[in-house]
């Protein structure tokens, strides 16, 4: 079964970094593409940022675009996401999700990390 | 962006309703629609892609409907594992979006 766990989430002040990891196991992830998707608290669910399964293909939405950096070790199976000039904004749960076949739905989700921005 | 609207926002109804929630995006996009449910402090779980397609494992009484800019997702028969929320998320262009969510709650 497709397992994702996310890690690195925590509290952080505003304009501090924060790296994110995804490790992926039980399926090829060299061959998969890939996404973070985040939830802040009582909100609904926003895309952040998508790699192609290569990592050649970076995508972002406007509101991280910038600060946020989306990589991948494909020899390590893990997906991360850099987090510059955090913002109280950016306060979500953030999962890492796996896209389905060749098109950007998400088939298989981690449990998520929590990243907290207050000073 | 692609604007994705849903209604309700909240749905109240009883065990073995038929419930349908609809998805409007803010122009076309195909069939490049997915559904998903969320529970509470949990990981999102696709239900639908395609529009229509259903997902494997995913029961016979979820169905989707629609292309172009409407769209709507169905429980044919509403069960107790079925009260959680519900969104939608188009994937014709990037950024992707999601609807704001509908919340199917208990009368």
């Amino acid at each position: 079964e497709v397992h994702l766990l996310e890690s690195g989430g925590g509290s952080v002040q505003p304009g501090g970094s924060l790296r994110l990891s995804c490790a992926a196991s039980k399926f090829t992830f060299s061959s998969s593409a890939m996404s973070w998707v985040r939830q802040a608290p009582g909100k609904g669910l926003e895309w952040v940022s998508g790699s192609s399964a290569s990592g050649g293909g970076t995508y972002y939405a406007d509101s991280v675009k910038g600060r946020f950096t989306i990589s991948r070790d494909n020899s390590k199976n893990t997906l991360y996401l850099q987090m510059n000039s955090l913002r109280a904004e950016d306060t979500a749960v953030y999962y890492c999700a796996r896209e389905g076949g060749y098109s950007e739905y998400f088939q298989h989700w981690g449990q998520g990390t929590l990243v907290t921005v207050s000073s | 962006d692609i604007q994705m609207t849903q209604s309700p926002s909240t749905l109240s109804a009883s065990v073995g309703d038929r419930v349908t929630i609809t998805c409007r995006a803010s122009q076309s996009i195909s069939s490049l629609l997915a559904w998903y449910q969320q529970k509470p402090g949990k990981a999102p779980k696709l239900l639908i892609y395609k529009a229509s397609s259903l997902e494997s494992g995913v029961p016979s009484r979820f169905s989707g409907s629609g292309s172009g800019t409407e769209f709507t997702l169905t429980i044919s028969s509403l069960q107790p594992d079925d009260f959680a929320t519900y969104y939608c998320q188009q994937y014709n262009s990037y950024s992707l979006t999601f609807g704001g969510g509908t919340k199917v709650e208990i009368k």
